[in-house]
C-alpha cells in the first residue's frame, strides 16, 4: 500500500521567511511519480511540479524548490522569501508507474501554510 | 490553455432533489476525474473515465451517476443525496497514453450544500 505524510498540518510564518514543507512517502512500486499541488482558499488544485523516482535531480522555480531525496523517502517543498500569496493549502501526492497511465493519486493530509504580512 | 472549468460554482439542493455537476476541457486528455473533498481534507478519488468509458469506481454510492458525453465534458448526476454528501466536489483532467507520468489538472470545483 502507498502512504503519503506531510507531518505539518499547520504552518505559521512572517512575510519574507523561508518555509519548508515536508513530505514523506512510503511505496514498494521501483517506479512512482510525485507531485506537489497548492490549493488556495478559492479551490482549485494547482498543479505545482512533478518528479519521478529515477531522477533525483533538485528543483528551483522562482521561489520554490524542491529536494527529492530517494534514500530518504522524502520530497521536500522550499518557498523562499514567503508572500501572502502563498498562503493555502499544500498538498504532496504519489502514483504508482505501473497498471494504467491515469492511475490514482496518494495524496498527503496537506499543510495549511498562513503568511503573515 | 490549461483550463478545466465546472458549474456551477455552488449548489443548494435538497435530499429529495435531482441535480448535476458539469465538467469541460478542451485540452485534448482523454481521462477525466471526479473528486470529493471534505473541509479540511485530501481529496478522494470517485470516478476515473478513459476514453469516454468509465475505468474506477470507488465503490461510490450509485446515488451519484457520472456520465462522459464525450472527450471533453464529464457529469455527474446527483439524486437522493444525504446531507453528509456536502463537500467540495473537483473535477480533473489527464492525458492517456505512453507517458504513465500524467498530472493531474484540477478544475476550481463546486461546492456542494445538501439540507
Amino acid at each position: 500500500a502507498q502512504k503519503v505524510t506531510q507531518a505539518q498540518t499547520e504552518i505559521s510564518v512572517v512575510e519574507k521567511e523561508d518555509v519548508t514543507l515536508d513530505c514523506v512517502y512510503e511505496t514498494r512500486d521501483t517506479t512512482y511519480y510525485l507531485f506537489w499541488y497548492k490549493q488556495p482558499p478559492s479551490g482549485e488544485l494547482v498543479f505545482l511540479i512533478r518528479r519521478n523516482s529515477f531522477d533525483e535531480q533538485n528543483e528551483i522555480s522562482g521561489r520554490y524548490s524542491w529536494n527529492f531525496q530517494k534514500s530518504t523517502s522524502s520530497f521536500n517543498f522550499t518557498i523562499t522569501a514567503s508572500q501572502v500569496v502563498d498562503s493555502a493549502v499544500y498538498f504532496c501526492a504519489l502514483r504508482s508507474a505501473g497498471g494504467t497511465s491515469y492511475g490514482k493519486l496518494t495524496f498527503g493530509q496537506g499543510t495549511i501554510l498562513t503568511v503573515h504580512p | 490553455d490549461t483550463e478545466v472549468t465546472q458549474t456551477p460554482k455552488h449548489l443548494v439542493m435538497g435530499m429529495t432533489n435531482k441535480k448535476s455537476l458539469k465538467c469541460e476541457q478542451h485540452m485534448g486528455h482523454r481521462a477525466m476525474y471526479w473528486y470529493k473533498q471534505k473541509a479540511k481534507k485530501p481529496p478522494e478519488l470517485m470516478f476515473v473515465y478513459s476514453y469516454e468509458k468509465l475505468s474506477i469506481n470507488e465503490s461510490v454510492p450509485s446515488r451519484f451517476s457520472p456520465e462522459c458525453p464525450n472527450s471533453s465534458l464529464l457529469n455527474l448526476h446527483l439524486h437522493a443525496l444525504q446531507p453528509e454528501d456536502s463537500a467540495l466536489y473537483l473535477c480533473a483532467s489527464s492525458q492517456v497514453g505512453t507517458v504513465s507520468y500524467n498530472e493531474q489538472f484540477f478544475g476550481p470545483g463546486t461546492r456542494l450544500t445538501v439540507l
